[in-house]
């Protein structure tokens, strides 16, 4: 089974400043055959269910703001916030989707400064 | 607009069996092109998926080792519905609980709606 690890597992960061987010998988998750990496990234509000923010580790869901991007590619993965909002309090999870069973980081929680 | 919605109870006695349902709006249980999924979310274990049923001319399933033994995914083509029966539980299988949708064409993709979540507790 293919293990993801985030890091850090909490941080706190200034409104409008960059927030770093990173996940490791234990195999790379990057597909040959359509050059995809198979790699999401989830926002959780306290009470809500996981919201699908980025696809394909760079793709963002339609409607998700412009200051979320994702990168990396094989093991190494980010997810950037940049200029945080108050709203973009919440945990953040990885997650792969290269092969089963899917696998879930173990959340990274963002706070104000 | 892919709507799912979770019912059933909060409070399961020990060794009795979990029973929940996840009703879809916006989407066919039996599209060719997706998956149906329950995944759980606890302190101790995280998000883990547990399982999944899809439909490719025949229905299929799959399960997490780690539950393989106990759980039992169905469809309910009548009522556009699937369920999720865990048995023998134990408190550790004390968590919310999540019904989602995954993309499943040639292969797998990120779960893309869930559902509200259901918190059922293990206790006697």
């Amino acid at each position: 089974d293919i293990v993801m690890t985030q890091s850090p597992d909490s941080l706190a960061v200034s409104l409008g400043e960059r927030a770093t987010i990173n996940c490791k998988s234990s195999q790379s998750v990057l597909y040959s055959s359509n050059n995809k990496n198979y790699l999401g990234w989830y926002q959780q509000k306290p009470g809500q269910p996981p919201k699908l923010l980025i696809y394909w580790a760079s793709t963002r869901e339609s409607g998700v703001p412009d200051r979320f991007s994702g990168s990396g590619s094989g093991t190494d993965f980010t997810l950037t916030i940049t200029s945080l909002q108050a709203e973009d309090v919440a945990v953040y999870y990885c997650q792969q989707y290269y092969s089963t069973p899917p696998a879930f980081g173990q959340g990274t929680k963002v706070e104000i400064k | 607009q892919v709507q799912l919605q979770q019912s059933g109870p909060g409070l399961v006695k020990p060794s009795q069996t979990l029973s929940l349902t996840c009703a879809i709006s916006g989407d066919s249980v039996s599209s060719k092109s997706v998956a149906w999924n329950w995944i759980r979310q606890s302190p101790s274990r995280g998000l883990e998926w547990l399982g999944r049923t899809y439909y490719r001319s025949k229905w299929y399933n799959d399960y997490a080792e780690s539950v393989t033994s106990r759980i039992t995914i169905n469809p309910d083509t009548s009522k556009n519905q699937f369920s999720l029966q865990l048995n023998s539980v134990t408190p550790e299988d004390t968590a919310v609980y999540f019904c989602a949708r995954c993309v499943f064409g040639r292969q797998l993709e990120s779960f893309d709606y869930w559902g509200q979540g259901t918190l059922v507790t293990v206790s006697s």
